[in-house]
């Protein structure tokens, strides 16, 4: 079976840093277009960082130069650095895989609260 | 890279068949068969519905079906049933410096 499982979310002070993962199984994360998808609070779903299959990434604009997104190949893991956050980040993350233009499999997703 | 519009609700009894529009522009919606629509049911998270704007994944019932006119794809759920009630979520790929956006997403109510 094909899955996704985040880790990682809490509570964080305004200005902190967390670390989301997400393990994969029945899939392999390096050959796969990855994504970090959120939904604040009675909100809409906000892309926020995508590595493709040659580690090229992007970043939505509201993150750039705070989150980065990795993967450990040998662990077969997603990985979401998020340093500097804001009350505005406060959602719950999604990973999930992008294929033929959709995303097709999402984990369960991890809740992120910043709030002092 | 702003949001694709989608009504915040729409509404239907049992049995009926509703609509829910999701508008972008050229450079999104219009411009590529590239849109996929997910049902989110509370506290769950989003279910791919459809994607390349009409075609259905394994699994997903017929009752789903999607199109395209212009800047504006469309998600119809025919033989509402109680089960549909959830939000649902439109995408696009984008010809911009993001490379997909997101509606603002629709809750469907079943009467």
């Amino acid at each position: 079976e094909v899955q996704l499982e985040e880790s990682g979310g809490g509570l964080v002070q305004p200005g902190g840093s967390l670390r989301l993962s997400c393990a994969a199984s029945g899939l392999t994360v390096s050959s796969s277009y990855m994504n970090w998808v959120r939904q604040a609070p009675g909100k809409g779903l906000e892309g926020v960082s995508v590595i493709y299959r040659g580690d090229s990434t992007y970043y939505a604009d509201s993150v750039k130069g705070r989150f980065t997104i990795s993967r450990d190949n040998s662990k077969n893991t997603l990985h979401l650095q998020m340093n500097s956050l804001r009350a505005e980040d406060t959602a719950v993350y999604y990973c999930a895989r992008r294929s033929q233009n959709a995303f097709d499999i999402w984990g369960q997703g991890t809740m992120v609260t910043v709030s002092s | 890279q702003s949001a694709l519009t989608q009504p915040a609700s729409v509404s239907g009894s049992p049995g009926q068949s509703i609509t829910i529009s999701c508008t972008g522009t050229s450079g999104d919606v219009g411009g590529y068969n590239f849109v996929s629509w997910y049902q989110q049911h509370p506290g769950k998270a989003p279910k791919l519905m459809i994607y390349d704007v009409s075609n259905r994944p394994p699994g997903v019932s017929h009752r789903f079906s999607g199109s395209k006119s212009g800047n504006t794809a469309s998600l119809t759920i025919s033989g509402l049933q109680a089960e549909d009630e959830a939000d649902y979520h439109c995408s696009s790929y984008t010809g911009g410096s993001a490379p997909y956006v997101f509606g603002t997403g629709t809750k469907v109510t079943v009467l």
